[in-house]
């Protein structure tokens, strides 16, 4: 299995700009995690879904982040319009439902 | 919702020697405990984990502790070596189990000094 496969690797944009960051999680897992790391804040988690379902969104820091996942092995996480503060290491994660959580290599995400 | 808290921020000890790190979290209703290494510019890797219903788990060189009661659990590296370097964070999984998704310290960076 290649493991959780994220794309791009790294991405640089202008404020303003649209950004999508999107994920391919482990086959056969029913879990999947958005997770942004900066030095200040650590390992946030902004949304998760479960079945393809969206369970919780309360770590979405604004209205300009938005996240889907059309079916069980594809997902996006969309910023519009994106601003400086935004940089940092974006990480989708998968898992079984209540089981071990395995991590993508991560978007490092820098707004100019 | 969960709220963990992790020390020490940064650890250095001499290769050979043991390293400690803590954690505590604040909600009695969490059941699961991993721990992740994190090296320079790679993703986060489990490394060991514990459940609610277990004290100690043992992996090599790694153990982890728990104690509800208290609501703390620790990582315990032994003989530690040069590889053992990076930063390690812990999580606590919410009260529906990790369905719920995990919440993380804020890391420890551990340098083993050689």
């Amino acid at each position: 299995d290649a493991g959780v496969i994220q794309s791009p690797r790294h991405e640089v944009t202008e404020m303003g700009q649209e950004v999508t960051l999107r994920c391919k999680p482990i086959s056969g897992h029913n879990s999947l995690f958005w997770y942004r790391q900066t030095m200040m804040r650590g390992l946030e988690l902004l949304i998760y879904f479960n079945n393809n379902v969206p369970i919780d969104d309360s770590g979405m820091p604004e209205d300009r982040f938005s996240a889907k996942m059309p079916n069980a092995s594809f997902s996006t996480l969309k910023i519009q319009p994106s601003e400086p503060r935004d940089s940092a290491v974006y990480f989708c994660a998968s898992s079984l439902i209540n089981e071990k959580l395995f991590f993508g290599s991560g978007t490092q995400l820098s707004v100019l | 919702g969960e709220n963990v808290e992790q020390h020490p921020s940064t650890l250095s000890v001499q290769e050979g020697d043991s390293a400690v790190i803590k954690c505590t979290y604040s909600d009695s209703a969490s059941n699961y405990f991993p721990w992740y290494k994190q090296e320079l510019g790679k993703r986060p890797q489990l490394i060991i984990d514990i459940r609610s219903n277990v004290g100690e788990k043992k992996d090599q060189r790694i153990a982890v502790t728990l104690n509800k009661t208290a609501k703390h659990f620790s990582l315990h590296i032994t003989e530690t070596q040069p590889e053992d370097s990076a930063v390690y964070f812990c999580a606590a999984s919410g009260a529906d189990g990790l369905g719920d998704g995990l919440t993380f310290g804020k890391g420890t960076h551990l340098i083993i000094q050689p």
